[in-house]
């Protein structure tokens, strides 16, 4: 079954130090694609990241970075000298190419807060 | 810019009564979706659409109908209220990339429903 596992429910950090949140996924697709999406304290989702299957490179914008391994079937999001304003929760999301038309199924969320 | 648009914000609802929410987005994406996100649990699809006149379930359906009219709007129907539907209601909608929905889904900003 297509599935998102984010063991982090919540995480508090102080300000400039790195932090990692972790995503594990299961699918049975070959090709598929994985998301990060952001919740602000103020509701809405922000899109961050989109990765395909294909592409196991790491990516970094800014702050921001991402490990995708397929071999453990991980999408680490790494936010390197946290801010407050990076205090939010953070959804990992697998795109479900079954029965639902590419559905986004959601991990559980993990709280990051950040104080100063 | 407008993106996708979600209204109400905010509403309470008596038990039994029924209420529609509205989704527009002016994108021109063929794929719509609402989800409710409950507090710890993620984000769970409720409804979908592939397109004009075409509408299936998702995980959550009951007690919620959907239809989709036009490619820009995908109202979502609560019929006889019941508590267990208190929750935030998002629409997001999606582009196609060849011939299945790849890209990220794009949010509006959520609709607070409280039933008492």
């Amino acid at each position: 079954a297509q599935k998102v596992t984010q063991a982090q429910t919540e995480i508090s950090v102080v300000e400039k130090e790195d932090v990692t949140l972790d995503c594990v996924y299961e699918t049975r697709d070959t090709t598929y694609y994985l998301f990060w999406y952001k919740q602000p304290p103020s509701g809405e989702l922000v899109f961050l990241i989109r990765r395909n299957s294909f592409d196991e490179q790491n990516e970094i914008s800014g702050r921001y970075s991402w490990n995708f391994q397929k071999s453990t079937s991980s999408f680490n999001f790494t936010i390197t000298a946290s801010q407050v304003v990076d205090s939010a929760v953070y959804f990992c999301a697998l795109r479900d190419y079954g029965g639902s038309q590419g559905n986004l199924i959601f991990g559980k969320g993990t709280k990051l807060s950040v104080k100063p | 810019n407008a993106g996708v648009t979600q209204t109400p914000k905010f509403r309470i609802l008596k038990i039994g009564q029924s209420m529609t929410l509205q989704c527009t987005q002016d994108m021109n994406h063929n794929y719509m979706y609402w989800y409710r996100q409950d507090p710890g649990m993620g984000l769970k699809l409720i409804y979908y659409s592939v397109g004009a006149g075409i509408t299936d379930k998702g995980e959550v359906p009951n007690g919620y109908n959907v239809s989709r009219s036009t490619t820009e709007d995908f109202p979502l129907r609560l019929e006889l209220a019941a508590p267990s539907q208190t929750s935030v209601y998002f629409c997001a909608s999606s582009y196609p990339q060849g011939r299945v929905p790849a890209g990220e889904l794009f949010f509006g900003e959520g609709s607070r429903l409280t039933v008492l």
